[in-house]
């Protein structure tokens, strides 16, 4: 596609509920990056992907995230148990090569009830 | 760890006029990269413009030039000849170079909120 593209934009959940968020990077980009920006701040790192593997999940703050990207393309970030802290922008970037500019998406933006 | 500080939450320009948003970092690093990406409201990350390190000449794009001082570890943003679409949050970014199979993740400031009045 033309851009790095998120879905849902918007994301309202009950506290308890599981939510998946889901990113598809440009055609072709190899790496794949997740962040979480909470309400006035920068984004912070979450995980990383060279194609299919997962190098780095080292910024996921707790076992309720979990993240794949089983064919190197589309990648899906899962929330199980949301938490009230869990409410920011989840923002996904791409790029084509580890050391090239990453190009980022519009973000979800996920609140918890 | 490396850190990104940017001290000034909000600034304030006029139309046409320049302003200068500030950045300090602290690495123990001697290879990595440095950015300003622009948030306007739609929420997307904007590349303004990116300096490496080991480059000792400053980066310039258009109405953007930054002032990298290595040894103060301070990567400031020059907008010149501001404009009503230069209205955004902007964020300065730190990251590793990548070789070496290091993470090349983003670490970002707290953002500066710059106004642009007409």
């Amino acid at each position: 596609g033309a851009g790095v593209s998120q879905s849902p934009r918007y994301k309202v959940a009950k506290r308890g509920q599981d939510v998946a968020l889901r990113c598809d990077p440009i055609s072709g980009h190899v790496s794949l990056f997740w962040y979480q920006q909470a309400l006035g701040q920068g984004p912070e790192f979450l995980t990383y992907f060279q194609n299919e593997a997962q190098l780095d999940k080292s910024g996921l703050p707790s076992d309720r995230f979990f993240a794949e990207r089983p064919e190197g393309s589309v990648s899906t970030l899962k929330i199980q148990r949301t938490q009230q802290e869990d409410s920011a922008v989840y923002l996904c970037a791409s790029s084509r090569l580890s050391n090239t500019e990453a190009f980022f998406g519009q973000g979800t933006r996920l609140t918890v009830v | 760890a490396q850190t990104v500080t940017q001290s000034q939450p909000e600034m304030s320009v006029q139309e046409a006029e320049t302003v200068t948003l500030s950045c300090t970092y602290d690495t123990s690093e001697s290879d990595y990269y440095l950015f300003w990406y622009k948030q306007p409201p739609s929420r997307q990350m904007i590349l303004v413009i990116r300096q490496e390190a080991y480059k000792q000449q400053n980066a310039t794009e258009n109405r953007f030039s930054v002032n990298f001082q290595k040894a103060a570890k301070s990567f400031s943003l020059k907008i010149s000849d501001s404009q009503l679409g230069d209205a955004a949050m902007y964020f300065c970014a730190y990251s590793l170079s990548g070789y070496g199979g290091a993470t090349n993740k983003l670490i970002f400031g707290t953002g500066t909120l710059l106004a642009v009045q007409p």
